[in-house]
C-alpha cells in the first residue's frame, strides 16, 4: 500500500531533550516536506526537500533540522525542544509533477 | 508569505443542503489543492486546479479556480453527513510543489 507514514504518533517530553521525528514514503517521491498544524495558523511548512541532499527552509524553520540521506526517509529532527514547538505534525510526499501532496497521519508532540 | 484566506471559518448545514466555500489571496499561484482532513488523520487531496477559470468536478463537488488565479471555490451539492471535515486549500506560487501556502480551513459539519 502506498503511502507515508510517521513515527512516533504521539510523543510527550520535556524541554531540552533532543527528539527526532522519523517519516518514511514508499511512493518513490523525490519531494517530502513537513508542516506544523496549530489552531487559527493552520498549516505551516517547516522544511522541505527536492530530493536526496536537497534540503530547503520553509515558513518556520526556526528550531527544527532536517536530513534527506535517502530517497525514502525525511526525519524531522528537534534539537532542544521548547514548548511552543507544542504542535501537530505533518510530513508529506509528492512527485514532481504537481499533482498535490500525500501526507502522513501525524505526530502529536507535546513538550512539556 | 503569501496569505490564503478561507471563508466561511465554520460551516453547520443540514443533509442535502448546498454550500460554498471560498479561498482568496491577494497572489498569484500556478496551482491550487483542497484538501479535506478528519479528525486524527492527514489531510487528503481532493484536486488540483492550474489553469485560470478552469472548473473540475468530484461527484457532488464542484471546484473552480478563478480566472486571475487568486482564488477559488469549492461547491458541494446535496451536503451528506460524510461530507463533514475540515477543508484547506493550498496554494503553489511555483510550477512544482515545494512551497505551499495553506489557508487555515474550513470546518464543514453535515447534520443529519
Amino acid at each position: 500500500e502506498a503511502q507515508v507514514t510517521q513515527n512516533p504518533r504521539y510523543l510527550i517530553t520535556v524541554t531540552g531533550k533532543k527528539l527526532t521525528v522519523t517519516c518514511s514514503q514508499n511512493m518513490n517521491h523525490e519531494y517530502m516536506s513537513w508542516y506544523r498544524q496549530d489552531p487559527g495558523l493552520g498549516l505551516r511548512q517547516i522544511y522541505y526537500s527536492m530530493n536526496v541532499e536537497v534540503t530547503d527552509k520553509g515558513d518556520v524553520p526556526e528550531g527544527y533540522k532536517v536530513s534527506r540521506k535517502e530517497k525514502r526517509n525525511f526525519p524531522l529532527i528537534l534539537e532542544s525542544p521548547s514548548p511552543n514547538q507544542t504542535s501537530l505534525y505533518f510530513c508529506a510526499s509528492s512527485p514532481p509533477n504537481r499533482v498535490g501532496q500525500f501526507f502522513g497521519p501525524g505526530t502529536r508532540l507535546t513538550v512539556l | 508569505t503569501q496569505l490564503l484566506e478561507q471563508s466561511p471559518q465554520f460551516l453547520s448545514i443540514q443533509e442535502g443542503e448546498n454550500l460554498t466555500v471560498y479561498c482568496n489571496s491577494s497572489s498569484v499561484f500556478s496551482s491550487l489543492q483542497w484538501y479535506r482532513q478528519e479528525p486524527g488523520e492527514g489531510p487528503v487531496l481532493l484536486v488540483t486546479v492550474v489553469t485560470g477559470g478552469e472548473v473540475k468536478k468530484l461527484k457532488r463537488l464542484t471546484f473552480q479556480f478563478g480566472d486571475a488565479r487568486k482564488d477559488s471555490s469549492l461547491h458541494i451539492t446535496a451536503a451528506q453527513t460524510g461530507d463533514t471535515g475540515l477543508y484547506l486549500c493550498a496554494g503553489a506560487i511555483s510550477v512544482g510543489n515545494e512551497k505551499l501556502t495553506f489557508g487555515t480551513g474550513t470546518r464543514l459539519t453535515i447534520i443529519p
